[in-house]
């Protein structure tokens, strides 16, 4: 099966940066995404990392290291709208589609 | 990119009846589909994975009678909810995949089961 682990929750001042970690058990490892949730709403994906090293996207960047089975999730420059859930996720393959299996996210509070 | 769209957004219902859920995927096929149940302050709980003509797989735990779904066609799946308690009432979200870009996700049906 899968399991992942990352902080139940992150407080930060505007402007500041962020690091939310994931580490990951998994059987077969197909990548590690990001989504960010606010409340009442639907996931968005944030940043995908499939092999080891960095990869930025605007303010947010992710990190993987599949020896350590870890990856993290940056958010730097934060502003209020940034205040989300954030989950990490690990690709399932063992049926037909494969299917997306989510950490228990990371509440991140801005303040100002 | 793609766009899953989810009907309702809301409903509240009586103990004891059925409510349906709908997902679409707008713009391409799925021929997997995947619904997920939310509470408050929790993670997104993998229910079932929708299987385009073909039953759907359920994840240990999830009452396959209780959580009817169907996917009849390659860009429609629906949970249905049937003899819906209280228990019930939660966030419920759709997800599909256009290969080989990210999962994308519906907008999400809140159930109020009263």
């Amino acid at each position: 099966g899968q399991s992942l682990e990352q902080p139940s929750e992150v407080t930060a001042v505007e402007g500041a940066i962020v690091q939310i970690n994931c580490t990951y058990q998994t059987s077969g490892f197909y990548g590690l995404s990001w989504y960010q949730q606010h409340d009442g709403g639907a996931p968005t994906f944030l940043s995908y990392n499939g092999l080891d090293g960095l990869e930025e996207t605007g303010r947010f960047s992710s990190f993987l290291s599949r020896s350590d089975s870890y990856g993290y999730l940056l958010l730097q420059e934060l502003q209020m709208k940034d205040s989300a859930s954030y989950f990490c996720a690990v690709r399932d393959l063992s049926n037909q589609g494969g299917k997306l299996i989510f950490g228990q996210g990371t509440e991140l509070s801005v303040k100002p | 990119g793609a766009v899953v769209s989810q009907h309702p957004s809301w409903v509240i219902c009586k103990s004891g009846t059925s409510v349906k859920i709908e997902c679409r995927s707008l713009d391409f096929q799925a021929t997997t589909m995947f619904w997920y149940r939310q509470f408050p302050k929790q993670s997104l709980m993998l229910m079932a994975t929708s299987n385009e003509g073909s039953k759907a797989t359920y994840e240990q735990g999830v009452e396959k009678d209780k959580f009817l779904i169907n996917h009849a066609s390659l860009t429609l799946s629906t949970l249905t909810v049937t003899s819906a308690h209280p228990e019930d009432s939660s966030f419920y979200i759709c997800s599909a995949r256009e290969s080989p870009g990210p999962y994308t996700f519906g907008s999400g049906t809140r159930l109020t089961v009263v």
